[in-house]
């Protein structure tokens, strides 16, 4: 059975602090999407990492795929109360399988 | 705009009670399916469809029925609700249901039943 583990599973800081959320698998996947979910709404997709080591950046949020493609990190610099939110990642089969895999998130609060 | 529309967003209900959440999406998508989210279990997948009445289990289906008559809606029918059936569900959709393809999640509805 594949399993990713997300941790921390909460995480409080301040403005303007930096952060390290991952996701970690013994499995290898195809694809590792990275989605946020706000209170009260559905989850948003924030980028898709396919290729082992790939390394993508959105604004002060960078995602990086590692070289085995069992694991991912989301890096947040300089937090921002808007960045508030819970953090799903989820994986995507090797071979022909195409269900998704989720972790259980990690829920960052940023406190101004 | 692009969306998944759910509808109701909060339900309050007996047991027993047959219930009817509805789906929408304007995308044209094949792949449709449903999700619970529930505190220190995350999200899992109830059903889901790969197009027009072809509908298949996910992880938790028990208690739940899908449709698939039209490609842009895909109804979660609860024939005989039961309180462990109280949490927070997402429909989402896809195009062609990809491994790659990102998912477009509606805003949730929150059901109770008492």
């Amino acid at each position: 059975t594949q399993l990713l583990e997300q941790s921390p599973q909460f995480l409080s800081i301040q403005e303007g602090e930096n952060l390290t959320v991952y996701c970690n698998s013994s499995s290898v996947f195809s694809s590792l999407q990275w989605y946020r979910q706000e209170p009260g709404e559905g989850p948003v997709l924030l980028v898709t990492v396919v290729t082992g080591g790939e390394v993508k950046k959105l604004k002060r949020l960078t995602f990086q795929f590692g070289d085995a493609r069992k694991d991912s990190s989301l890096h947040i610099t300089a937090a921002q109360p808007g960045d508030t939110g819970l953090y799903l990642c989820a994986g995507g089969g090797a071979g022909n399988n195409r269900k998704l895999i989720w972790g259980l998130g990690t829920s960052l609060a940023v406190n101004p | 705009e692009a969306q998944v529309t759910q509808n109701p967003r909060y339900l309050i209900t007996v047991t027993g009670k047959k219930l009817t959440v509805t789906c929408s999406q304007n995308m044209n998508h094949e792949y449709m399916s449903w999700y619970r989210q529930d505190p220190g279990l995350g999200l899992r997948q109830i059903y889901y469809s790969m197009n027009v009445e072809v509908t298949d289990k996910g992880d938790v289906p028990e208690g739940y029925k899908v449709s698939r008559k039209e490609k842009r809606n895909f109804p979660l029918i609860l024939e005989s609700p039961s309180p462990n059936q109280t949490s927070l569900y997402f429909c989402a959709s896809n195009r062609a249901g990809g491994k790659n393809s990102p998912l477009h999640f509606g805003n949730g509805t929150r059901l109770t039943v008492t």
